[in-house]
């Protein structure tokens, strides 16, 4: 069985670029999260999906970072414009529901310039 | 805002001594995660806490869940060197989702 794909898996952009990621989670997975990791800290959520819907995104920044859900597949998640301090690791993951274990894709690592 | 301590943040033990890390958070949750990532690595999910009194097992690992202390505990018998990795645990209260600060253990022979 696949497990989640994330591309791509590196990027380097100049601030004030935008910058989308993509994650196709597990077959039949319905949650799917969005997490930030810089070096040496945890993941911090940033948008969970129930289907479709984000049921949770208080962490996401609004002003600069989008995310989307069709379908209830596969997801995108977007910044524009980046800024210097979005240099991270943006890690995606999925479960069968919410409570269920969580896989995890390989990350992409975003680096700003 | 719920807040997740781990403790300890490092961890250097000889292979085969037992140790215990610690989870505290600061509100209500009866869901609780633990993780381990590799240098460089993703994350890989090791349990899954769903209720007061759980306790989980898997090879030398075991996991504990006390929600009324609000702690949950992961437990290393006999460690060796494939457990050197950083440990999270993350609460889930239903509307806020946040992983704590880490525990990175090195097991040395």
């Amino acid at each position: 069985e696949a497990g989640v794909v994330q591309s791509p898996r590196y990027k380097i952009i100049e601030k004030k670029q935008p910058v989308a990621f993509w994650c196709n989670p597990i077959s039949g997975h319905n949650t799917l999260y969005w997490y930030l990791q810089n070096l040496g800290q945890g993941p911090e959520l940033l948008i969970r999906y129930e289907n479709e819907e984000a049921v949770d995104d208080s962490q996401l920044p609004k002003d600069r970072f989008s995310a989307e859900r069709l379908k209830g597949v596969d997801s995108t998640l977007k910044i524009q414009p980046a800024e210097l301090g979005d240099s991270a690791v943006y890690l995606c993951a999925s479960s069968f529901t919410s409570v269920d274990t969580q896989y995890f894709g390989p990350g992409t690592r975003l680096t700003v310039l | 805002e719920l807040k997740v301590e781990q403790n300890p943040l490092f961890l250097s033990m000889q292979e085969g001594k037992n140790y215990t890390i610690y989870c505290n958070y600061s509100t209500t949750s009866d869901r609780l995660y633990w993780y381990r990532q590799d240098p460089g690595k993703s994350l890989e999910s090791l349990f899954v806490l769903l209720s007061n009194g759980a306790v989980k097992q898997e090879g030398r690992l075991m996991a504990s869940l006390d929600t009324k202390a609000r702690l949950s505990t992961l437990h290393i018998t006999a460690a060796v060197h494939d457990l050197s990795a950083t440990y999270f645990c993350a609460v889930d209260t239903g509307n806020q989702f946040y992983f704590g600060t880490g525990t990175s253990l090195t097991v040395i022979p």
